[in-house]
């Protein structure tokens, strides 16, 4: 099993510019999620989906949008990057029906944005 | 919604003394209180776990208590080695799966061999 992966690793972008961000995972989980990772704060919950066809704002929404149209997938997109998203964005997935909360993260993407 | 505070941000041990890192959460509802490590350059990995009908739980050198009434709880690394060396996030969560998950601002603990 793969588990959680994220492409692309590392990405440079201009101001203006766009980008999906794709996560993917093997463990037939139902909850999905994207975070930002910036010194000093944390992780911070960007927007998550609790299963196929479904997603829901969380912390920190604004600039981005998501769909999880298949189960396994979840894509994260910026429609005009501002170097203000400049940041590591980790995905996770986690719980199945009778299985455990932990949450399961991908590798992290490095995004920069001139 | 959710506020979750950590605290210290940095703490550094010498190798065999014990470090104890301290969370508060604002919001009664939740009832799930993971702990997570991230060394560096690497992602979170959930370390410890524990649900708010439990007061205390304990895996080998780690240890994580909960005080629903003061909303704090903590986690207890003893006879800490190098590779205790990391960041760690507390973090708290409610709903069906506890799929909301507000986490901490992070604790960088240093183990000085």
């Amino acid at each position: 099993n793969a588990g959680v992966t994220q492409t692309p690793k590392f990405r440079v972008l201009k101001t203006g510019q766009s980008m999906t961000l794709l996560c993917a995972q093997d463990m037939n989980h139902e909850y999905m999620y994207w975070y930002r990772q910036d010194p000093g704060m944390g992780l911070r919950l960007i927007h998550y989906s609790v299963g196929e066809g479904t997603t829901a704002k969380g912390e920190v929404p604004d600039g981005y949008n998501v769909s999880r149209l298949k189960k396994q997938n979840f894509l994260l997109g910026l429609e005009s990057a501002a170097p203000s998203q400049t940041s590591v964005y980790f995905c996770a997935s986690s719980w199945t029906s009778g299985g455990s909360n932990e949450q399961f993260f991908g590798p992290g993407t490095r995004l920069t944005v001139l | 919604g959710e506020n979750v505070e950590q605290h210290p941000s940095t703490l550094s041990v010498q190798e065999g003394d014990s470090a104890v890192i301290k969370c508060t959460y604002s919001d009664s509802a939740s009832n799930y209180f993971p702990w997570y490590k991230q060394e560096l350059g690497k992602r979170p990995q959930l370390i410890i776990d524990i649900r708010s009908n439990v007061g205390e739980k304990k895996d080998q050198r780690i240890a994580v208590t909960l005080n629903k009434t003061a909303k704090h709880f903590s986690l207890h690394i003893t006879e800490t080695q190098p590779e205790d060396s990391a960041v760690y996030f507390c973090a708290a969560s409610m709903g069906r799966g506890y799929q909301k998950v507000t986490f901490g601002t992070g604790t960088k603990l240093q183990v000085i061999p």
